[in-house]
């Protein structure tokens, strides 16, 4: 299994709601990022885990917190975000060894709006 | 600041010719990699190819090969026999201050 899969692909939500979204891999990875990605521009690292330990933290706001409660899972717990954090979030995944110098294998992303 | 660049943003090749993307990239580290990623419309992104800096031979994947030019610090990338499936946005990466940077993206058509 080659995928990493991210739920949900869409998601619309207002500045005072509490939402997640879900990354999974099943390749044995123990790495897992999360991008944000706007509209005609290249994907911006948020958070690096590695081995399930935050090794990355690229200052994004409070309102983003990360959470990787096993080695296949990764969510990212979304509060009072503001319009600006509309954008495609990315999810990807990698062997451990060797950090970001390795092959990234991407999820096809959420798509978040907010209101 | 370490940086990569793309000073292409749209390109276009007709089915079956060759065509190069360009990526130029600053860094004072002396070990690094770069990637090329591809990110076709609404799909996944994925790797297409990856250069190790301390490796004087260009990196080959198929279709796919690179222009490594350490000196020059460029790194294009060349599709040869280009295919309508190809058409996508494609990223010039490199990790660098421990931080994933991507280009700015050059959007790469193929017409029939």
């Amino acid at each position: 299994d080659t995928e990493v899969t991210q739920t949900p692909k869409h998601l619309v939500m207002g500045m005072t709601n509490k939402k997640s979204l879900k990354c999974e891999q099943h390749m044995g990875h123990r790495a897992m990022y999360w991008y944000k990605q706007k509209a005609k521009k290249p994907p911006e690292l948020m958070f690096v885990y590695s081995y399930e330990k935050l090794s990355i933290n690229e200052s994004v706001p409070s309102r983003f917190s990360p959470e990787c409660p096993n080695s296949s899972l990764l969510n990212l717990h979304l509060h009072a975000l503001q319009p600006e954090d509309s954008a495609l979030y990315l999810c990807a995944s990698s062997q451990d060894r060797g950090g970001l110098y390795n092959e990234q294998f991407f999820g096809p992303g959420t798509r978040l709006t907010v209101l | 600041a370490q940086t990569v660049t793309q000073s292409q943003p749209e390109m276009s090749v007709q089915e079956a010719e060759t065509v190069t993307l360009s990526c130029t990239y600053d860094t004072s580290e002396s070990n690094y990699y770069l990637f090329w990623y591809k990110q076709p419309p609404s799909r996944q992104m994925i790797l297409v190819i990856r250069q190790e800096a301390y490796k004087q031979q260009n990196a080959t994947e198929n279709r796919f090969s690179v222009n490594f030019q350490k000196a020059a610090k460029s790194f294009s990338l060349k599709i040869s026999d280009s295919q309508l499936g190809d058409t996508a946005m494609y990223f010039c990466a490199s990790p660098l201050d421990n931080d994933m940077r991507f280009g700015a993206g050059t959007r790469l058509t193929v017409k029939p």
